[in-house]
């Protein structure tokens, strides 16, 4: 069993869709929550970062976290033919310092 | 312009024909880190770099080595490539321990025959 899944899609959705992206994992010590955005042809960039348990909102994104479920999601409200992605969840946590887990990455499509 | 950068871009190269890929930072991050990224498997952490001349397994260290004499660069050497390393590599850093934003460099796609 991998320590996070995520599910790869594809997911397609029209514009203006509210899109939700979910990872699940099974290391209890992850502490550090991250989602990044990785446009074809280019390198991951980071979306948003979230420490623990708890929502974060920048702009049209929410992250949660629930770390007593071992769940997290990314919101994007009114999302845009732009957000076309492949978004991947990361975590970081325990004694394994600098050692970062990704999980397999969704590809989404926002169609006008 | 801060950024990551990595040669060469794109490689096609033999089975057994020593290769070396290589990443340089020039925003004077401590930490760097290697993955490889495969359709269905995500990114996969190959090696990672604390500081110069500290260096730590990750997940899929097998066939490869790195070192890490200057703090502005992490070059991943494959001493002797196989086809099963045939993927889309990725070079990264990040101001300290690698928990804050990681950049990543453009990708580097090796094919392996």
């Amino acid at each position: 069993q991998k320590e996070v899944e995520q599910d790869p899609g594809p997911l397609s959705v029209p514009e203006g869709a509210i899109v939700s992206l979910n990872c699940t994992y099974s290391n209890s010590a992850f502490q550090y929550f991250m989602w990044y955005r990785q446009y074809s042809r280019k390198g991951p960039e980071l979306l948003m970062y979230t420490y623990s348990s708890g929502n974060k909102e920048d702009g049209r994104f929410t992250a949660q976290v629930d770390k007593s479920s071992k769940y997290i999601s990314l919101f994007i409200r009114d999302s845009q033919p732009s957000d076309s992605a492949t978004y991947l969840c990361a975590m970081y946590g325990g004694t394994s310092y600098g050692k970062l887990t990704f999980g397999q990455g969704t590809i989404l499509t926002v169609h006008p | 312009e801060a950024q990551v950068t990595q040669n060469p871009r794109y490689l096609i190269t033999v089975t057994g024909k020593k290769l070396t890929v290589t990443c340089s930072q020039n925003m004077n991050h401590e930490y760097m880190s290697w993955y490889r990224q495969d359709p269905g498997l995500g990114l996969r952490q190959i090696y990672y770099s604390m500081n110069v001349e500290v260096t730590d397994k990750g997940d899929v260290p097998e066939g490869y080595k790195v070192s890490r004499k200057e703090k502005r660069n992490f070059p991943l050497i494959l001493e002797s490539p196989s086809p099963n390393q045939t993927s889309l590599y990725f070079c990264a850093s990040s101001p300290s321990t690698g928990t804050e934003t990681q950049y990543f460099g453009p990708g580097t796609r090796l094919l392996v025959l």
